[in-house]
């Protein structure tokens, strides 16, 4: 079992809609999560950083992670076009040693259709 | 602010082959990390320096992958010989310094081994 899952999707959807995309992770451990979008053809670009349990918003973007279930989502709020990419998540323990060793998921791939 | 250089951006070599990529991380940074990424998956950390010293290698070939910071600033990280199983995305990463896990990926060097 993978420490982190993710489902690679493709998920393809209108443009306006809400996107719901999801991470689980099996390492109790796991403390930072983050959310990495993904251009073709180029490196990861941070979105979203959060610190433990709770909801974090920015503009467009919802993070929200659910410690109990050890499970995390973004959420986009009326997609875009531009939005098209792969959305990856990773994690990190806590404590001076695990600091900058992420863990990432697959990625899922986000098809928006105008 | 410059973000992440990494050259070449594509390089297409033979198994056996020798490779180096390049990476030049954000000015200010002290943390550095080299990254693998295969088609379909996510990233996989090679090796992190704080500076000039390896804070861990652990996931890193040592029988074929070797990676340097000499001046605590630019970072090479090399393949030698190449196999057809490396072929595959390598990400370079940067962050302030140890304490912070937000990190800035750079584009990427494509490598296909033939």
């Amino acid at each position: 079992q993978k420490e982190v899952e993710q489902d690679p999707g493709p998920l393809s959807v209108p443009e306006g809609a809400i996107v719901s995309l999801n991470c689980t992770y099996s390492n109790s451990a796991f403390q930072y999560f983050m959310w990495y979008r993904q251009y073709s053809r180029k490196g990861p670009e941070l979105l979203m950083y959060t610190y433990s349990s709770g909801n974090k918003e920015d503009g467009r973007f919802t993070a929200q992670v659910d410690k109990s279930s050890k499970y995390i989502s973004l959420f986009i709020r009326d997609s875009q076009p531009s939005d098209s990419a792969t959305y990856l998540c990773a994690m990190s323990a806590e404590g001076s040693s695990n600091t900058g060793k992420l863990i990432f998921g697959q990625g899922t791939t986000l098809q928006v259709k105008p | 602010e410059a973000g992440v250089a990494q050259s070449p951006r594509y390089k297409i070599i033979e198994k056996r082959q020798s490779v180096a990529f390049w990476c030049n991380p954000i000015s200010g940074h002290a943390t550095l990390y080299w990254y693998q990424q295969i088609l379909g998956q996510g990233p996989k950390l090679l090796i992190q320096f704080q500076n000039n010293g390896v804070v861990d290698d652990s996931q890193l070939p040592k029988d074929r992958f070797s990676a340097e910071r000499l001046k605590g600033v630019d970072s090479t990280l090399k393949i030698q010989p190449a196999k057809l199983e490396d072929s595959a995305v390598y990400l370079c990463a940067s962050s302030l310094d140890l304490t912070r896990n937000e990190q800035f990926f750079g584009p990427g060097t494509r490598l296909t081994v033939l």
